[in-house]
């Protein structure tokens, strides 16, 4: 069954560091989210892109945050400098369709540590 | 701003018997409804959902109400099995959901008890 999966499953930064998450979606999709949940705080979304651009954003989603699809496989969140509150789960999901979420396939997310 | 409230954040039922999770809105926006499971170290999961030009919609053990005067829904889960044991999270959308933003519920952790 074709998955979403995320690497690194867990990332330690120091604070002020730049992060990269990376997401490699299910390959016939085409709309690629990013979600983020804090310990203890519900699922947040932060941003959907769709054909090579962002197509909605969160108030989360500021400038230290951008989003990049490199190689046509790969979808990726880059956090410029890391701050201890962006110490969380992040999710990213993908979706063939974007009329409805019921194709939102969801990876198993990578815990952000930010020392 | 919690537009999407699960005010329960566990539940306890005993196997067989009928799970109900509850979840409440405070944007008549919202027309779109889903529910998610999500196991430990792994991503959501979807299970259901439901328009709001509907107020009941069934898939197996899974059946999800929504009360639109109310700003209510909820999932049925029955009968309840020990693999049901999870955290159930309440999503809420605008638009069918059409860019993805979804608003989440805190959660409800579900333990079904042989």
């Amino acid at each position: 069954e074709p998955e979403v999966t995320q690497t690194p499953s867990h990332q330690v930064t120091q604070m002020g560091q730049e992060v990269i998450l990376r997401c490699v979606p299910i390959s016939n999709h085409l709309y690629f989210y990013w979600y983020r949940q804090i310990l203890g705080q519900k699922v947040e979304f932060l941003v959907s892109f769709y054909n090579n651009e962002i197509s909605e954003k969160s108030e989360i989603f500021d400038d230290q945050f951008s989003v990049e699809r490199p190689d046509g496989s790969n979808f990726t969140l880059k956090i410029r400098s890391t701050k201890l509150e962006d110490s969380a789960m992040y999710f990213c999901a993908s979706s063939r369709r974007a009329v409805t979420n019921t194709e939102a396939f969801f990876g198993q997310g990578t815990r952000l540590t930010v020392v | 701003d919690q537009q999407v409230k699960q005010n329960s954040p566990s539940l306890s039922v005993q196997e067989g018997r009928i799970s109900i999770l509850n979840c409440d809105y405070t944007n008549s926006m919202f027309d779109y409804f889903l529910w998610y499971k999500k196991y430990p170290a792994e991503g959501p999961t979807f299970l259901i959902s439901i328009s709001s030009i509907k107020d009941k919609n069934e898939d197996g053990r899974f059946t999800v109400f929504l009360n639109k005067s109310a700003k209510h829904l909820s999932l049925h889960i029955v009968p309840s099995q020990p693999g049901d044991s999870a955290v159930y999270f309440c999503a809420a959308s605008v638009g069918g959901g059409s860019q993805g933003n979804l608003i989440f519920g805190k959660g409800t952790k579900l333990s079904v008890k042989p």
